[in-house]
């Protein structure tokens, strides 16, 4: 069962704009981690920002910000100012337990271009 | 630049053939994970190494074998290629055995089947 869904497979804005990506998990658990990695062009997966689920404060890095809402089960990618270099596929990740163990599960992700 | 280095970078082989994918993790990063990245089913988790030990496992084939040596780096191994494992292969590396602080990706290893 898919466990992290993005529902916007692509996303085009103009530069300066600001633009907001979706993504919904699935979960029983009352603590987790949550993340958004961001896959250039160069292909290269990079961590974007982190979310951990005990926090009620939205994570933010620059530009970046999230809009956590736990009840919902929504962690939401806010990009302010965009630049022509957030161009990227971006990803929302859910830290899951499965087999005693935790793995990172992926969504589908949603493809973002900023026009100039 | 992650730290983690992959190589091969591209590969191109034909089908029923084995391969063999590599993975230096960052300086003192203990966790080794891979994944496969394809265009119908997105980046999927295949299996975790930690401090040489498996420690988890993902949607990874039969056919397919991984293992993480004492000096940490770690290969995965795919044998009796079919058209459908073409793919990028990423390996990720972290300092602990739970991903719940930042992964390092390397630039992944393009496997393509024909």
């Amino acid at each position: 069962a898919q466990t992290v869904t993005q529902s916007q497979p692509e996303m085009s804005v103009q530069e300066a704009e600001t633009v907001t990506l979706s993504c919904t998990y699935d979960t029983s658990e009352s603590n987790y981690y949550l993340f958004w990695y961001k896959q250039p062009p160069s292909r290269q997966m990079i961590l974007v920002i982190r979310q951990e689920a005990y926090k009620q404060q939205n994570a933010t890095e620059n530009r970046f910000s999230v809009n956590f809402q736990k009840a919902a089960k929504s962690f939401s990618l806010k990009i302010s100012d965009s630049q022509l270099g957030d161009t990227a596929m971006y990803f929302c990740a859910f830290m899951k337990h499965i087999q005693g163990a935790q793995k990172l599960v992926f969504g589908q992700g949603t493809r973002l271009t900023i026009n100039p | 630049d992650s730290g983690v280095t992959q190589t091969p970078k591209h590969l191109i082989t034909a089908t029923g053939q084995r391969v063999t994918l590599r993975c230096s993790p960052r300086s003192g990063d203990l966790s080794v994970y891979w994944y496969q990245q394809s265009l119908d089913q997105g980046l999927q988790f295949l299996i975790q190494y930690y401090n040489g030990e498996e420690r988890a496992k993902g949607n990874i084939l039969e056919r397919f074998s991984a293992q993480q040596f004492p000096d940490l780096h770690s290969e995965l191994n795919l044998s009796s290629l079919e058209l459908g494992d073409s793919a990028l292969y990423f390996c990720a590396s972290s300092v602990r055995d739970i991903p719940d602080r930042e992964l390092f990706f390397g630039e992944g290893s393009r496997l393509t089947v024909l």
